[in-house]
């Protein structure tokens, strides 16, 4: 199995540009999940779906941050217009749900916005 | 609501020594509980687990025993190595209502290992 596949691995742009974010989930696996991480905020969990239904948005910081999952097997977060804030280590995550169910990680989009 | 409260970082030790990283929580319940750990430069990954009260997870070496009477997981290590240096959360998963199938973490842990 490949994993949890993101892309781009690195992201560098200037404030006020789009950003898109991209993740491939593991196959099979029911529950979507977006991160951020900064030394500052730690990990917070920004959105997450089941079967491509968004469930709690609530971490999503504003207006400029929206996700969608047009199907099983994708999922993108946007960013628009970004702000040097934003900058940080994006993680998306699947699981298959349960409670005692792995969530598995992706390895993580590095943005920098200058 | 669920939370975990880990105990601040960094954590610094030399070479075979002894790690403990203690971990506690507030739930609803018995919910599973879990051990992640960050490598620099990666994403989270599974390290351990433990589905109910009483039970041990263990991997790498690596071990923690589910304790209801004192709401606590600690992680524990007889002896690390310098490759065990990363970030360690502990989680639990959400059990109700709209929260269902997310995971609360802990801040997490840094855990550097000198030779």
């Amino acid at each position: 199995d490949a994993g949890v596949i993101q892309s781009p691995r690195h992201e560098v742009t200037e404030m006020g540009q789009e950003v898109t974010l991209r993740c491939k989930p593991i196959s099979g696996h029911d529950y979507l999940f977006w991160y951020r991480q900064t030394m500052m905020r730690g990990l917070e969990l920004l959105i997450y779906f089941n079967n491509n239904v968004p469930i709690d948005d609530s971490g999503m910081p504003e207006d400029r941050f929206s996700a969608k999952m047009p199907n099983a097997s994708f999922s993108t977060l946007k960013i628009q217009p970004s702000e040097p804030r934003d900058s940080a280590v994006y993680f998306c995550a699947s699981s298959r749900g349960g409670l005692a169910s792995e969530q598995y990680f992706g390895p993580g989009t590095r943005l920098t916005v200058t | 609501g669920d939370s975990v409260t880990q105990m601040e970082g960094p954590v610094t030790l030399s070479e075979e020594a002894f790690l403990t990283i203690n971990c506690t929580y507030t739930a609803t319940g018995y919910p599973s509980l879990f051990w992640y750990v960050q490598y620099p430069g990666e994403g989270l990954q599974l390290l351990l687990k433990a589905t109910k009260a009483d039970d041990k997870g263990s991997n790498k070496g690596f071990e923690a025993t589910y304790r209801k009477e004192t709401t606590s997981f600690h992680l524990e290590k007889g002896s690390v190595q310098v490759s065990d240096s990363a970030v360690y959360f502990c989680a639990l998963p959400n059990a109700g209502g709209t929260s269902y199938g997310k995971l609360t973490f802990g801040q997490g842990t840094i855990l550097t290992v000198h030779p």
